[in-house]
């Protein structure tokens, strides 16, 4: 079982609807990020967490550390918000904190 | 101010041969941290350089490898490539390192073997 499931896989939504992405994740961890994906490649980090809620713009993450799950949303979605969102995590073991562990992503496409 | 960069932007090689990327972090930060992002697999962490010290590395065999410097430039080097090996190998620097900051991710490295 992947330790980071994310939902939905694939998002299609008109221009200016309420978009939520979902991260659940079944280990201990110390911070989770948002990153978006563009086509092409290039991967810009949205958010960083470790508990609580932060907003950027039209953009908000949140997270829920006791049920281990975080969420993305967006706002009045636009299309150039059409990217791949992956939610990442960064785990303890029994070693310490680990690397990060991805979900595989949210495509999701904003049609005008 | 100047972004990650990682060089080369695309390579070719054939199996067996060995291939070395390079990222030079935002700077002022000394964490540098490496991914492979294939189809398949999606996204994964190679390891982690933070001063120079690998912090922490994934689960990929001993055929990937990588360095930092003190300059804090790393590089990363794959031996006896694979078929298997041809990915999107992405970096990103970080002032304090994983979990304690932003990442900002490189363009990366799309390698190709043949």
């Amino acid at each position: 079982k992947n330790e980071v499931e994310q939902s939905p896989q694939n998002l299609t939504a008109q221009e200016g609807e309420f978009i939520t992405i979902n991260c659940s994740y079944s280990v201990g961890i110390s911070a989770l990020h948002w990153l978006q994906q563009h086509p092409g490649g290039g991967i810009v980090s949205l958010f960083m967490l470790s508990s609580g809620k932060k907003k950027h713009g039209r953009l908000i993450a949140t997270i829920n550390i006791q049920e281990k799950h975080s969420s993305l949303h967006i706002t009045a979605s636009h299309p150039r918000d059409s990217a791949v969102y992956i939610c990442a995590l960064r785990a303890y073991s029994g070693g310490g904190a680990d690397g990060l562990t991805f979900g595989k992503g949210t495509h999701l496409i904003i049609q005008p | 101010k100047a972004g990650v960069t990682q060089t080369p932007r695309y390579l070719i090689k054939t199996r067996g041969q060995q291939v070395t990327l390079s990222c030079s972090p935002i700077s002022g930060h000394r964490s540098v941290s490496w991914y492979q992002q294939t189809p398949g697999q999606g996204l994964q962490f190679l390891f982690e350089y933070f001063s120079e010290t690998q912090r922490n590395k994934g689960n990929f065999p001993g055929r990937f490898s990588g360095r930092q410097f003190s300059n804090s430039r790393s590089e990363m080097n794959v031996s006896t490539l694979e078929l298997g090996d041809s990915a999107l190998y992405l970096c990103a620097s970080s002032l304090l390192g994983l979990g304690a900051g932003e990442l900002f991710f490189g363009e990366g490295s799309r390698l190709t073997v043949l």
